[in-house]
């Protein structure tokens, strides 16, 4: 089962951020956030990871709280072609991904 | 160049029958996985294999085997398809024993047993 809480869905308009929360209260010391994508069920598509502290890569950043329970992925200038499912995973050692719900991100002009 | 890349892209077959999807990666990862993904959007790990051993086998019908030749191959054979093997089935590989390493998908075989 997924160690991961995400809301079903959320909206945002076309150039403001999009903020997308993720619970993971249960996450052992060692294991990593990451954060995938999947647009229309195309392959999951790798955003970024991190394990205490915040990262921001050309895609994104991920802010993680100082107790590790929840992190959101920032998408600093939403697109058009952002609109897909989120997927925030705790990764357990041996790289097994475990995918939950997800969120579906639209984003709408 | 695709990195991680599945052959074919869409198979529809009848029921009964034995297919197998084909997967390379180029990226000169030591870990490959399947997964399968049904009608509900349910992305599920199937199998993982390390350096051509089989390290994860999750609940899955032993219909299905897959079979690694080398490091950058990982193929899944299916025996006598079931109507409920439909589902899109994903590829994927990355770098294990460094938890910073992320996985590559392919972009998935579409299959359809009618």
């Amino acid at each position: 089962d997924a160690k991961t809480t995400q809301p079903p869905s959320m909206d945002c308009a076309e150039g403001r951020a999009a903020n997308l929360p993720c619970n993971h209260s249960t996450i052992s010391g060692n294991e990593y956030v990451y954060w995938y994508r999947q647009i229309h069920s195309q392959g999951p598509q790798y955003i970024i990871h991190g394990l205490k502290n915040n990262e921001t890569n050309e895609m994104a950043s991920l802010i993680i709280t100082e107790d590790r329970k929840s992190s959101t992925l920032i998408l600093p200038h939403a697109t058009l072609r952002d609109t897909a499912v989120y997927y925030c995973i705790v990764r357990t050692w041996g790289g097994k991904l475990i995918f939950g719900q997800g969120t579906e991100l639209s984003v709408k002009p | 160049d695709t990195a991680v890349s599945q052959t074919p892209k869409y198979l529809v077959t009848q029921m009964g029958n034995d297919k197998s999807i084909k997967c390379e990666q180029n990226l000169g990862h030591d870990t490959m996985y399947w997964y399968k993904q049904d009608s509900k959007k349910f992305l599920k790990i199937m199998f993982s294999y390390n350096n051509k051993e089989l390290i994860i086998n999750e609940t899955v019908p032993n219909r299905f085997s897959p079979k690694s030749p080398d490091k950058a191959h990982l193929n899944l054979h299916i025996n006598s398809l079931e109507l409920g093997d439909s589902a899109v089935y994903f590829c994927a590989s990355s770098r294990v024993g460094q938890g910073g390493a992320e996985a590559f998908f392919g972009q998935g075989t579409r299959l359809t047993v009618v």
